[in-house]
């Protein structure tokens, strides 16, 4: 059975920082692309960064770039989402998610973990 | 960037009817568009990709259909466990990856 578990959310004040990580089980994690969604309160879903099976492809939303790193360890199944300068506007449920990939093309976002809560306030 | 939209962002239905939900892109992202539905406190769960594929174990009611710009999830005979929100997403041009604003059924 796919799994993913999130972990690492807070409380942070502006400016701060924090790490979240993504433990994946039930699959060859090191076979797949991964992402960083997020939802802010009562808001729709935001996709915030994606990392290639080999960690060596890396992209960004914007309002992130500068900020946030994403990263792997393919020996540990685990996806990280180092975040810098944490704005107010970054509070959300931040997901891990796997991206479903044929003919080298994602296809869409096939399992998610249960999220983990990020709050950015004074 | 592509920007989608949903329409409507909200309707109001009754278990056993059927309801269509259209998500349009601002350019054509060939059939590249997924859709997930998300029940309140819970994670996004993948419904459809390809525009048209049904994921495995979701039920036969749900179906996609569109290309280009034009693309439509239509649930018939809704079901009590189908009241949701809904979102779509593109993956033909990243980034980013961008999803729809969501729309939500309700049970009326």
């Amino acid at each position: 059975e796919v799994q993913l578990v999130e972990s690492g959310g807070g409380l942070v004040q502006p400016g701060g920082s924090l790490r979240l990580s993504c433990a994946a089980s039930g699959f060859t994690f090191s076979g797949y692309d991964m992402n960083w969604v997020r939802q802010a309160p009562g808001k729709g879903l935001e996709w915030v960064s994606f990392i290639s099976s080999t960690g060596r492809t890396t992209y960004y939303t914007e309002s992130v770039k500068g900020r946030f790193i994403i990263s792997r360890d393919n020996a540990k199944n685990s996806l990280f989402l180092q975040m810098n300068s944490l704005r107010v506007e970054d509070t959300a449920v931040y997901y891990c998610a796997r991206a479903y990939t044929s003919n080298w093309q994602p296809d869409a976002f096939d399992f998610w973990g249960q999220g983990t809560v990020v709050t950015v306030s004074s | 960037d592509i920007q989608l939209t949903q329409s409507p962002s909200f309707l109001s239905a009754s278990v056993g009817e059927s309801v269509t939900i259209t998500c349009r892109a601002s350019q054509g992202i060939n059939n590249y568009l997924a859709w997930y539905q998300q029940k309140p406190g819970k994670a996004p769960k993948l419904l459809v990709y390809g525009a048209s594929t049904l994921q495995s174990g979701v039920p036969s009611r749900f179906s996609g259909t569109g290309s280009g710009t034009e693309f439509t999830l239509t649930i018939t005979s809704l079901q009590p466990e189908d009241f949701a929100t809904y979102f779509c997403q593109q993956v033909n041009s990243y980034p980013p990856f961008t999803f729809g604003p969501g729309t939500t059924v309700d049970i009326k």
